[in-house]
């Protein structure tokens, strides 16, 4: 199993849809959870932290769920530059350090 | 440009050469990352340095892939007697040393060195 898996999709939405990703990890010793936005060819870039309580920032809202060991991403009214690779980001202990593990992405493509 | 740099931006070589990459992170950032990633999957996790310290090193690939940042500045990866599986993205983060212990705040990425081996 891998330590964070993810839907690879790709999720195929028309604009103005409502659309959600989850991610699974593995280690519930797991710390500091985030979601990260690439373009294709592009390097990934963050797109919100995620806090045991949930977040919201616009229309995109995250969700940590530590009994069940998943984080969640929705996005509200989606645009056509929401297209992109969701990557989910777990910071797992190993080797006496936090390494931040990332699972494969989600493919997002938004439609008109 | 005050973002994180790499050089180069694409490396074409021959099986058996070695490589070296470098990064120049964003100057305040103490923490810098080196990951590899290939198509369709996200980065993977090599090494990490605070300062000039790797304080992770375990998840090289093999005994082939090496990482130095000597002043605590730049940093270069080393890749020796290159293979053709060795051919992916690898990218450098920074950060700034969090508050707390634990690494994974925001990671600014550069944008990768494409390395081909032929």
């Amino acid at each position: 199993r891998k330590e964070v898996e993810q839907d690879p999709g790709p999720f195929n939405v028309p604009e103005g849809a409502t659309v959600a990703f989850n991610c699974t990890y593995s280690n519930s010793a797991s710390q500091s959870f985030f979601w990260y936005r690439q373009d294709c060819r592009k390097e990934p870039k963050l797109l919100m932290s995620v806090y045991s309580s949930g977040n919201e920032d616009g229309r995109f809202t995250a969700q940590l769920n530590r009994a069940s060991q998943y984080i969640s991403l929705l996005i509200r009214d989606s645009k056509l530059s929401d297209s992109a690779t969701y990557l989910c980001v777990v910071n797992m202990i190993g080797g006496g350090s936090y390494i931040p593990t990332f699972g494969r992405g989600t493919s997002l493509i938004v439609h008109p | 440009d005050t973002g994180v740099s790499q050089d180069p931006r694409h490396k074409i070589t021959k099986r058996g050469q070695n490589v070296t990459f470098r990064c120049d992170p964003i100057s305040e950032h103490n923490r810098l990352y080196w990951y590899r990633q290939t198509l369709g999957q996200g980065p993977e996790f090599l090494t990490y340095f605070q300062n000039e310290a790797q304080l992770e090193k375990s998840r090289l690939l093999s005994d082939r892939f090496s990482a130095e940042r000597p002043k605590g500045s730049f940093s270069t990866l080393e890749i020796q007697r290159t293979e053709q599986g060795d051919s992916a993205m690898y990218l450098c983060a920074s950060s700034p040393i969090p508050g707390d212990l634990h690494p994974g705040k925001t990671q600014y990425f550069g944008p990768g060195t494409r390395l081909l081996v032929l």
